[in-house]
Parts: C-alpha cells; structure tokens; sequence
C-alpha cells in the first residue's frame, strides 16, 4: 500500500532556482493539500485541491503554484526559490468532502534554500 | 479565524508515568476535533478524533482524548507511557460546514525517558 509518495525526501536550493516537489497518492481521493511545517509554528496549508482542474489558495500560498491535472498528482512549484521558503513540506489527502474525514500525510520533503 | 493552542512544546515524562497534552482551540461554530502524531523522519498519523457523541474518544496505542465544549478544549492522555511514544503530537480543528479546511496546532514534543 503506497499511500501519499512525495518525493524528493530532501532537497538543497540556491536562491533564485526553481523546483518542484512531486506529490502523487494511489487511493482515489478526491482532496490533496500542501501544507508547510516549520519550527514551533506547526502546520500551515499552503494550497489545496477538491479534484482534477480545481485548485485554491491556502494561508500561506505566495511563492507557490500548484496544478492538478489528473486526481493521482498534485505537484507544488517554486519559481524563485527564498530562504523563507526552507522548510519541511507535507502532501496530503483526503476522500470525500467534510470536515470530519482525516488526512492520510505523505512522509515529507525537507527544503533548504541557501 | 480559527485557532489551535498547544501551550506544551516540549513534555518530558518518565517511563510508564501518566501524560496529558493540553490543546485548546477558538471557534464561533461547532467543529471536528484531531490529534496526529509524528514520528522521526514521518509524516503525521491520526491518533484519535472527534465528530459527535461521547465526548471520551479513544485511540490508536492506548491514547485517550476529552471533548470539553464549555473550556473548548480537547486534552489527550494516556495513563502510562512507553518509550515508543517518544514523538510530535499535533492537535487539529476543522469547522462543520467549510469544506476540509484543517488548522493545526504548534505541536507538542513528548519525549518518554526510560
């Protein structure tokens, strides 16, 4: 059972590059997130998807762009890579709509940018 | 807006002593209630959650939590501690009605000494 892949599992960026952190699940649901954590500050949601083609901002969404093409993928791109953006990112996902349905996490991608 | 207090960062416990781990949160409406875990190197796991009903939920690995509506707070415990459980503990809301808007605390770092 693959669950939430995320990869890559670590990364170092110069400022200014640019990446793309790949997120892909296999159980069919419907919602994924992006959620940054950061020291003492918890998790904060970055964007968010319902289903293939429809995307919305989370809290922290600048600097980020997402996409969902297919209900598998969801990757998260940053264009110009800022040392405010060195943090550990989480992929997520969700089945159905509620409040009450909990998140299945992928393991991580730990970002530094220098 | 919703928010989620975690006023422990780090609890420190000995080996099968009991543990509580406060969260309290701010809400105008009825909400879902959460608490994930994260071991080393991991994403977050759900521990245990609340959507109706009894307010004693109980969870995965002998954790216990209380919905308590009038204090708004819903405090995990567990009655004696194993050294596995050495781990971030992440206290989590969603409000009924806006769709799966989740709203993370900052976490609590147990660490169980033998």
């Amino acid at each position: 059972n693959a669950g939430v892949t995320q990869t890559p599992k670590f990364r170092i960026l110069k400022i200014g590059q640019s990446m793309t952190l790949q997120c892909t699940q296999d159980m069919n649901h419907n919602y994924m997130y992006w959620y940054r954590q950061d020291p003492g500050m918890g998790l904060k949601l970055i964007y968010y998807s319902v289903g293939a083609g429809i995307t919305d901002k989370g809290e922290v969404p600048n600097g980020y762009n997402v996409s969902r093409s297919t209900t598998e993928d969801f990757p998260l791109r940053l264009e110009l890579a800022a040392p405010s953006q060195t943090s550990v990112y989480f992929c997520a996902s969700s089945y159905i709509q509620g409040a009450n349905e909990k998140l299945f996490f992928g393991s991580g991608t730990q970002l530094s940018v220098l | 807006a919703q928010s989620v207090t975690q006023l422990d960062s780090q609890v420190p416990v000995f080996e099968e002593a009991p543990v509580e781990l406060r969260c309290n949160y701010s809400s105008s409406v009825s909400v879902y209630l959460f608490w994930y875990v994260q071991y080393p190197n991991q994403g977050l796991q759900l521990l245990l959650k609340y959507l109706s009903g009894s307010t004693l939920v109980k969870g995965i690995n002998g954790f216990e939590a209380e919905f308590n509506k009038s204090q708004t707070s819903f405090h995990l415990r567990k009655p004696s501690v194993h050294i596995s459980d050495t781990a971030e503990y992440f206290c989590a809301v969603s409000e009924w009605g806006t769709g799966n808007q989740f709203y993370f605390g900052t976490g609590t770092s147990l660490t169980v000494i033998p």
